[in-house]
């Protein structure tokens, strides 16, 4: 059983289609974030969740908007895709306090 | 503010050791080490705190000098997995949010 899962694993798309991503993990952590790793492997936050809440909202075009249904599920919508959105998406959760991040697969998202 | 991170890549033979440097411009509160192999994703490797407490892996050790805003990344006695990207996060505040630093690659020869 996967902690933290996320779909799809690669998704390859035009420019201007709107795509989803979805995370969801079976850690019983109560908060979730996304990361974008770009090209040059450099790790940026975009959004975090506290149970269901939006806790962190960083400088993210509003094409990008987070979604919590419940404490187990964050998903990533992206609307009007653009060439510069290609990365890998990581959805990330933390438990305990002080006990680090724990990572899922990532989403190699590439924009054509 | 990214964390600035040193050296940018190191090339060992087996059983050699490693230091990787983290140094923030800002005062901290806990600094996360993570270490990425190619194609995956990051896996936790340690926390230093504030004040000295440490949570992680055995062999693995580490520094935090609280007053230069830096922290070292000890990797003794090199083996083959530990090749990957290394990666410092940052915390500020104490509320887990992370800043990652610009990372090592280590390479592992036999």
């Amino acid at each position: 059983d996967t902690a933290v899962s996320q779909t799809p694993k690669y998704l390859v798309t035009q420019m201007g289609n709107d795509k989803s991503i979805k995370c969801e993990q079976n850690l019983g952590h109560d908060t979730m974030y996304w990361y974008k790793q770009d090209s040059k492997k450099f790790l940026k936050i975009m959004f975090s969740y506290n149970n269901k809440e939006l806790i962190i909202n960083e400088t993210v075009p509003n094409r990008f908007s987070p979604k919590s249904p419940d404490k187990a599920h964050l998903n990533l919508h992206i609307n009007s895709l653009e060439l510069g959105d290609s990365a890998v998406y990581f959805c990330a959760t933390t438990g305990r306090e002080n006990y680090g991040y724990t990572f899922g697969s990532g989403t190699r998202l590439t924009v054509v | 503010q990214q964390p600035v991170q040193s050296p940018q890549a190191v090339i060992l033979r087996e059983g050699e050791d490693a230091v990787i440097n983290c140094s923030s411009s800002k005062a901290l509160y806990s600094v996360h080490w993570y270490r990425q192999k190619h194609g995956e994703a990051p896996v936790f490797l340690m926390i230093l705190l504030k004040g000295g407490e440490q949570k992680g892996h055995d062999k693995i050790s580490a520094s935090f000098n609280e007053k230069k805003q830096q922290s070292s990344l000890y990797l003794t006695a090199s083996q083959l997995s530990y090749s990957g990207t290394y990666f410092c996060g940052t915390d500020l505040f104490g509320n887990e949010k992370l800043t990652f630093g610009t990372g090592t690659r280590l390479t592992i020869i036999p």
